[in-house]
């Protein structure tokens, strides 16, 4: 079982650039979440999906950050133009639907905008 | 204004030690989960209770669930190194009709002590 995989682990570039985080979700599991974690607020979501289509999109902070999910095995976050306060770890998790499923996260992309 | 209030933020102890952290809302909820964090990686699932009053053993640790399902706490009997992370509390929130959203505390920083 090879959990849920990010790409990259680790992301390093200039204010105003674009950058695009990657997510493949456990195969069969249909809800797919990304999170941001930083030390202040800690873990925030984002958005999620249920069956590829955007449920709740209320967490994304404004509208230079966009995300897409063209199938069930793939997702992309993506920051444009990125800013310094934009710097934080990334997750993404995905479950099956369910109010108790368990959340499997990724091991994140540690995003540094300078 | 936090959905879920997590005390201590952080935790340092010395192997052998008891410890509570404690996950406390003004709401009430169907069901709670703790993950744990590890540095570098994604949180992981440890139990979930969904039982007003419930009790659940994991090896060394112990967690409880409110009689009225507001709070939680874990508990860790002789704490050892590999005991230490971010432990987070997390709740489903309804984004409406049967789409539920999790969100989480803010975590207790644990640090057991060789």
């Amino acid at each position: 079982d090879a959990g849920v995989i990010q790409s990259p682990r680790h992301e390093v570039t200039e204010m105003g650039q674009e950058v695009t985080l990657r997510c493949k979700p456990i195969s069969g599991h249909n809800s797919l979440f990304w999170y941001r974690q930083t030390m202040m607020r800690g873990l925030e979501l984002l958005i999620y999906f249920n069956n590829n289509v955007p449920i709740d999109d209320s967490g994304m902070p404004e509208d230079r950050f966009s995300a897409k999910m063209p199938n069930a095995s793939f997702s992309t976050l993506k920051i444009q133009p990125s800013e310094p306060r934009d710097s934080a770890v990334y997750f993404c998790a995905s479950s099956l639907r369910g109010i108790n499923s368990p959340l499997h996260f990724g091991n994140g992309t540690r995003l540094t905008v300078t | 204004t936090q959905l879920l209030e997590q005390s201590p933020q952080f935790l340092s102890i010395q192997e052998g030690e008891n410890l509570t952290v404690y996950c406390n809302s003004s709401s009430v909820f169907s069901s709670l989960q703790w993950y744990r964090q590890e540095p570098g990686e994604g949180p992981v699932l440890l139990v979930t209770v969904v039982t007003g009053g419930e009790v659940k053993k994991l090896k060394r640790l112990t967690f409880q669930f409110g009689d009225a399902r507001k709070d939680s706490s874990l508990h860790i009997t002789a704490a050892q190194p590999g005991d230490t992370g971010l432990y987070l509390c997390a709740v489903r929130a309804s984004s409406g009709g049967s789409n539920y959203k999790l969100t989480f505390g803010k975590g207790t920083l644990l640090t057991v002590n060789p």
